[in-house]
């Protein structure tokens, strides 16, 4: 089955600090995506990326920068941390080839900000 | 931008019961349609996927889709405690690359 696995797993971070979480992926899958989770508002998308060097934006990239430097790695990173960021953040891949839409989802990342 | 709405929010089903999940979407392109389930702690992971008019069946879950009506409904049946979960409706309009949109969620509780 696919595996995507992200880290670190919880997250506490202070308003203001840079933060990094990152996202490996064993699937060879062209397209990766990170999303945010928060009560009433499902899953929203933040980046995404077609292959290794290219970030596109999500819906709500504001504050948010992304790396892809390679096929199985992705990287979401807030310069400038700030406590409306605290979230559960997910990684996901997918093939998006023909009718497979399906993404593979990592475990999350559980992200406070103080 | 398309919208995609899940009702009821929360559901509550006894052990061996029927649930029936619904979902609109606004977009009259939309093409493919997935229903995700997130158990507690743990990322979504796809259940089933429907791409055609009608109903789609894989095991207790059957899905249904009127693409005319804008509407993708889940129903779960002889319910299981480990059906409980949240549970995404999600869609998208065109093959490959940005991918899909997702529902706010039904969370789904399965009581003994």
């Amino acid at each position: 089955e696919a595996a995507v696995t992200q880290s670190p797993r919880n997250k506490v971070a202070v308003t203001g600090g840079k933060v990094t979480l990152s996202c490996n992926q064993t699937n060879n899958h062209n397209n990766m995506y990170w999303y945010r989770q928060d009560t009433g508002h499902g899953l929203r998308l933040i980046h995404y990326s077609y292959g290794a060097g290219s970030t596109e934006k999500g819906d709500i990239p504001d504050g948010y920068k992304a790396s892809r430097p390679s096929q199985e790695n992705f990287s979401l990173i807030l310069e400038l941390a700030t406590p409306s960021q605290t979230s559960v953040y997910f990684c996901a891949s997918g093939a998006g080839l023909g009718d497979s839409y399906e993404q593979y989802f990592g475990p999350g990342t559980r992200l406070t900000v103080l | 931008q398309q919208k995609v709405q899940q009702s009821p929010e929360s559901l509550i089903v006894p052990e061996g019961g029927m649930a029936s999940l619904n979902c609109t979407f606004s977009d009259r392109n939309s093409q493919y349609f997935w229903w995700y389930r997130q158990h507690s702690g743990e990322g979504p992971k796809a259940l089933m996927s429907i791409f055609s008019n009608g109903d789609k069946k894989e095991g207790r879950f059957t899905a249904h889709l009127n693409k005319a009506s804008l509407y993708v409904s889940l129903h779960i049946k002889d319910s299981q405690p480990s059906d409980s979960a949240l549970y995404f409706c999600a869609v998208s309009i065109s093959q490959g690359g940005r991918a899909l949109i997702f529902g706010t969620g039904t969370t789904v509780s399965v009581s003994p």
